[in-house]
């Protein structure tokens, strides 16, 4: 069985500080791993995913995630906040196994408030 | 390019009450359908997936039931509400190909309120 952990309910950041946003993960195959964004009451946006290669991913809107194997994770991060990047982040995991169902395993969220 | 549209975007509804629930994607064929709950604004809840016309799977047993009737539709439904229904419910595809690391798109959602 595949899960997600956000360890942080909120992040607090100031803008123009740099942000990180917590996600470790465990699966019995390879990870295939995802970032979403929700703003209220909408639905989920793609941020950014990895699947192989490079650790360091580049995605949308600024932000970058690092995978790390060896820690089972993939922290979300983004060099100089901004207010508008506050809203409800969510960590996701596919297992490489999973060819038919494709489903996302998803973490609790993490709310992230960027005061200006 | 690919769109998914859901209606009603926000519904209330007494209790015992039916439900129809609308997810339609333009743009891509042949896609795997999914249907989330999101309760109090938090963690996702994968309540039915599907692969194909009439192939729906069920993750967790409840109140509720999927249909998928043409290629890009995907109804939610239920013949009598319960309080706990309430929540936002999002419906989302993936491109069904032989590679499974395609990205999940999601609706912009219902709010489902059951009073």
């Amino acid at each position: 069985a595949q899960s997600v952990a956000q360890p942080e309910d909120q992040v607090n950041v100031a803008e123009g500080n740099p942000l990180t946003v917590k996600c470790t993960y465990s699966v019995s195959g390879n990870p295939y791993l995802f970032w979403y964004v929700q703003y209220p009451n909408r639905g989920l946006q793609f941020l950014l995913k990895y699947i192989t290669g490079d650790n360091l991913v580049k995605g949308s809107y600024g932000f970058e995630a690092e995978f790390n194997k060896s820690q089972t994770s993939f922290h979300l991060k983004k060099p100089s906040a901004l207010v508008s990047d506050s809203a409800l982040y969510f960590c996701a995991v596919r297992d490489f196994y999973d060819t038919g169902r494709r489903a996302l395993t998803f973490g609790s969220g993490t709310r992230l408030q960027v005061q200006p | 390019s690919q769109t998914i549209h859901q209606w009603p975007a926000t519904l209330v509804q007494p209790v015992g009450s039916p439900l129809s629930l609308e997810c339609t994607v333009e743009g891509t064929s042949n896609p795997n359908l999914y249907w989330y709950r999101q309760a109090a604004g938090r963690g996702l809840q994968l309540l039915f997936y599907s692969v194909g016309i009439g192939q729906i799977s069920s993750e967790v047993p409840q109140n509720l039931s999927a249909s998928r009737p043409q290629d890009r539709q995907f109804i939610l439904s239920s013949k009598k509400l319960l309080l706990s229904d309430s929540g936002f419910y999002l419906c989302a595809w993936t491109r069904r190909s032989v590679f499974s690391t395609d990205t999940q798109y999601f609706g912009p959602g219902t709010r489902l309120t059951v009073l």
